[in-house]
């Protein structure tokens, strides 16, 4: 597609409970990242993929969020007992194969996740 | 990790320019430099990016410090929406991570 697309818009979940975040890259786009937007304006990289392997993951929170990128499939981020500081917009973003640093990133309109 | 600091808010009229400064005094050598805007309820959206030359595209102007640790992304003729938040963001050579900002809340008169 021409647009990156996530699923859910919106998701609710109990302290405790999982959530699992999907997203379709750009056909043709082979970089994949995740940022996660706590209280409006505050971006925190998580994770990037180049295809299906795992290109940086400095930002991840390793005990209970992990993420995949597996052939024609969408792109997913799962975390396990979500927390009440969860709660946030997570973006998935996918670029063109190129220039290291100088890409140009395509946004998806995010996941709001809400834990209670 | 490089960061970047930017006003908390600016103001312009429609059909001014507008001058959206940013500093990046840590900024290394292969870091590239990224703007942003995020209108309400929507991801990122990409505006212009350059190294070390100033760079012109069809949305703006981006002017950057020869020493390169500020830079400041011009908007032509402002119109109304073009009110969002714009962050100045660094971007890693190697990985291609962009980190963002606080950014710069722009609002735009009538």
């Amino acid at each position: 597609g021409e647009e990156v697309a996530q699923t859910p818009k919106h998701l609710v979940r109990g302290e405790g409970q999982k959530a699992k975040l999907y997203c379709a890259p750009i056909k043709g786009h082979s970089y994949v990242f995740w940022y996660q937007q706590v209280l409006k304006n505050e971006f925190k990289f998580l994770i990037s993929f180049q295809n299906e392997n795992v290109f940086d993951e400095t930002g991840m929170p390793k005990e209970r969020f992990s993420a995949k990128c597996l052939p024609n499939s969408p792109c997913s981020l799962e975390i396990q007992a979500t927390k009440l500081e969860d709660s946030a917009v997570y973006f998935c973003a996918s670029s063109e194969p190129g220039t290291s640093g100088g890409n140009e990133q395509f946004f998806g309109p995010g996941t709001r996740l809400t834990v209670l | 990790d490089a960061k970047t600091t930017q006003p908390n808010s600016m103001e312009s009229n429609e059909e001014e320019p507008v001058h959206l400064p940013c500093n990046h005094s840590t900024i290394s050598g292969t870091d590239y430099i990224h703007w942003y805007r995020q209108l309400p309820s929507q991801g990122p959206e990409y505006v212009i990016h350059g190294l070390t030359s100033n760079v012109n595209n069809r949305m703006a102007s981006l002017a950057i410090a020869e020493d390169r640790k500020s830079s400041t992304l011009i908007l032509h003729r402002a119109t109304l929406r073009d009110a969002a938040v714009y962050y100045c963001i660094l971007s890693y050579y190697n990985t291609d991570k962009l980190i963002f900002g606080t950014g710069t809340r722009l609002q735009v008169f009538p």
